[in-house]
């Protein structure tokens, strides 16, 4: 089953910008999936953010904000949330998500901390 | 109400038994892939297995940790959804979660708010 990979904690203040990264292993090209990010706050389900596949298939989830959105960086193999106009209520926890051969398989996790 | 609600987590000895359940409500259960995922105690989120609707056939898929101990099934009839753990060890220890999955584009639309299992001596 592969790793995912996304930093442990991130943080930026209010107003600012956050990028999120989700790094899949070198044997699987981040070309060919859709990454999912959800956001999850302590006590509660997940929330399904987005997905990003490219520029001209992606979709937002409902009521997401457009504050979030996905790209990736196909040189570096990572799929990457951003978040822009950085509001106290973005700190959560963040996961990204890929379906190899309908298996899920979910990154450990970014925990954003808006200071 | 659109919901899902888990319900038989609890207490269970390393290498024994649990079966959960999931009530959905709201919704045309029937038509829906619904999965499992759980989170164990300040763990991240990992997936635990599908179950495919009836087009579909009711084929389950499994993450390869649970593949043989694990089971899901489904009775639409009761709009349920059930996860029957075999084998347990203490690594099972999280909470379960159902959740639908929006197969227009393979995301999860909707959650449980899950029911914990603690695998302990």
């Amino acid at each position: 089953q592969p790793v995912l990979t996304q930093p442990p904690s991130s943080s930026a203040s209010p107003g600012e910008s956050a990028r999120l990264t989700c790094t899949l292993p070198s044997d699987i090209n981040v070309r060919v999936y859709d990454i999912y990010w959800y956001q999850q706050k302590p006590g509660s389900p997940p929330r399904y953010l987005l997905y990003y596949y490219s520029d001209s298939d992606k979709g937002q989830g409902s009521g997401v904000p457009s504050r979030f959105s996905g790209s990736k960086d196909a040189s570096a193999n990572t799929g990457i949330l951003h978040i822009s106009g950085l509001q106290s209520e973005d700190e959560a926890d963040y996961y990204c998500l890929i379906w190899p051969n309908n298996v899920g398989v979910f990154g450990g996790g970014t925990k954003l901390t808006v200071l | 109400e659109v919901q899902l609600v888990e319900s038989g987590g609890g207490l269970v000895q390393p290498g024994g038994s649990l079966r959960l359940s999931c009530a959905a409500s709201g919704f045309t259960f029937s038509d829906q892939f619904m999965d499992w995922v759980r989170q164990a105690p300040g763990k991240g989120l990992e997936w635990v297995g599908r179950a495919r609707d009836k087009a579909n056939s009711y084929t389950t898929q499994y993450a390869a940790s649970v593949k043989g101990r694990f089971t899901i099934s489904r009775d639409d009839s009761k709009n349920s959804l059930y996860l029957q753990m075999n084998s347990l060890k203490t690594e099972d220890t999280a909470v379960y979660y159902c959740a639908r999955v929006l197969t227009v584009k393979w995301y999860f639309d909707l959650w449980g708010r899950g029911t914990l299992v603690t695998v302990s001596s």
